[in-house]
Parts: C-alpha cells; sequence; structure tokens
C-alpha cells in the first residue's frame, strides 16, 4: 500500500488531454513539493515535473503539475501514443523522514 | 553529460549478502544528494535510502533499515548500497538516482539500474 495514491491507470484518445492525480496528507504532500516521474516501458523513470510546477529543459510545454492542499495533479495535452508510459509522483514524508511514491499510473493512448 | 553506471547486481541466496555501487560522472559528485530507488518485476517505485554530498546523513526506509548501509566515495566518485540478511522481498531492479541539489529531491538523473535476484 504507497502512502501517496494514484490511480492505478487512465486512458484517452491522441491529441487528447488527460490528468493523474496523487493524494496524500499533510505529511507529504501538504508541505512539501511534489515531482512527477516517467517510465517509458523497459527504461529507468525519468523527471518530468519538480517544485510541483516546474519542467525541467526538455520537457515540453504538454506536460504540466500543479497542487492543492494535500493532493497533486499532472496535466498532458495534445496525447501523443509515446507518452504511452507509467508515470510516479513523489515527495518527502516528514512524519516517516522518508521518500515516498505513488502506486504509479499507467497511461493508454487510444 | 551526468553519467550514472551501477553494478553488483546478481542472484544471491536468502539471507546472502550483496553490494551494489554506482560509478557518477559528469558532476561534481560531493555537491548532490544521492538515493537508492527499487521496483520489484512489476511494480512500482520504491525509494530504498538516500545521502548527502557530504556522507555525513543518511536515510533509509523503513524496508531496509538495520540491513542496508548506504555509502559514498568521493575519491571514486562512487555510491554504494551495502545490502545484508537479503530476502526474496528484496528483488528488484535498483537504481542509482541524483539529487538535482543537497536537498534529497528531486531525482534529476537515473541509472539504467541492476538487478537483484534474491532466490534458493
Amino acid at each position: 500500500q504507497s502512502v501517496l495514491t494514484q490511480p492505478p491507470s487512465v486512458s484517452a484518445a491522441p491529441g487528447q488531454k488527460v490528468t493523474i492525480s496523487c493524494s496524500g496528507s499533510s505529511s507529504n504532500i501538504g508541505n512539501n513539493y511534489v515531482s512527477w516521474y516517467q517510465q517509458l516501458p523497459g527504461t529507468a523513470p525519468k523527471v518530468l515535473i519538480y517544485d510541483n510546477n516546474k519542467r525541467p529543459s526538455g520537457i515540453p510545454d504538454r506536460f504540466s503539475g500543479s497542487k492543492s492542499g494535500t493532493s497533486a495533479t499532472l496535466g498532458i495535452t495534445g496525447l501523443q501514443t509515446g507518452d504511452e508510459a507509467d508515470y510516479y509522483c513523489g515527495t518527502w514524508d516528514s512524519s516517516l523522514s522518508a521518500v515516498v511514491f505513488g502506486g504509479g499510473t499507467k497511461l493508454t493512448v487510444l | 553529460e551526468v553519467q550514472l553506471l551501477e553494478s553488483g547486481g546478481g542472484l544471491v541466496q536468502p539471507g546472502g549478502s550483496l553490494r551494489l555501487s554506482c560509478a557518477a560522472s559528469g558532476f561534481t559528485f560531493s555537491s548532490y544528494a544521492m538515493s537508492w530507488v527499487r521496483q520489484a518485476p512489476g511494480k512500482g517505485l520504491e525509494w530504498v535510502s538516500a545521502i548527502s554530498g557530504s556522507g555525513g546523513s543518511t536515510y533509509y526506509a523503513d524496508s531496509g533499515k538495520g540491513r542496508f548501509t548506504i555509502s559514498r566515495d568521493k575519491s571514486k566518485n562512487t555510491l554504494y548500497l551495502q545490502m545484508n540478511s537479503l530476502r526474496a522481498e528484496d528483488t528488484a531492479v535498483y537504481y542509482c538516482t541524483k539529487a538535482q541539489s543537497q536537498l534529497l529531491l528531486p531525482f534529476d538523473y537515473w541509472g539504467q539500474g541492476t538487478l537483484v535476484t534474491v532466490s534458493s
């Protein structure tokens, strides 16, 4: 059971928009920055969003992040088949003194 | 170019030990926190352990406390994870990650991973 809760899967058609939620508590998301990671099949994860809503260089602006209270959201617009991947949210948990991840969300672009 | 190259994975019997290494290059090693993150077959990401840039502070997930030890060698630009009393549930791909700063998160670079299999 993950400390952060994500939907197991989401799907949408090419060109459409999708959002992935990440729910936590005051000890993690509520008081710490959230980052999002994309894991394409058979590869290592890579960071998509950090500090709730910042994109590293090279990440297209189709990817966005937001945070409200104890929840965070990853948004992807203009879906492409190449976006099919597993997406994970992560943050620090001050009560556990540990990095925590969500269980991951599998994105299918139909 | 930042590179993280893990090694040391393999097949080990339950109760055995293994030491993972991560050779880092392309950045000032001691300026950044580092972590190990693992992924069991078909499962999600699980943070294992972290260490500050200086090596003076270490952090562990409950799953590894008392069994795993993280360390780093500045002279060799190498991160280590000593794993003792291994269990079947430790079977996973272990990724070496670099933090973006002295803070533990976010992980801005990941290695390709090394597979640890605990089985008799």
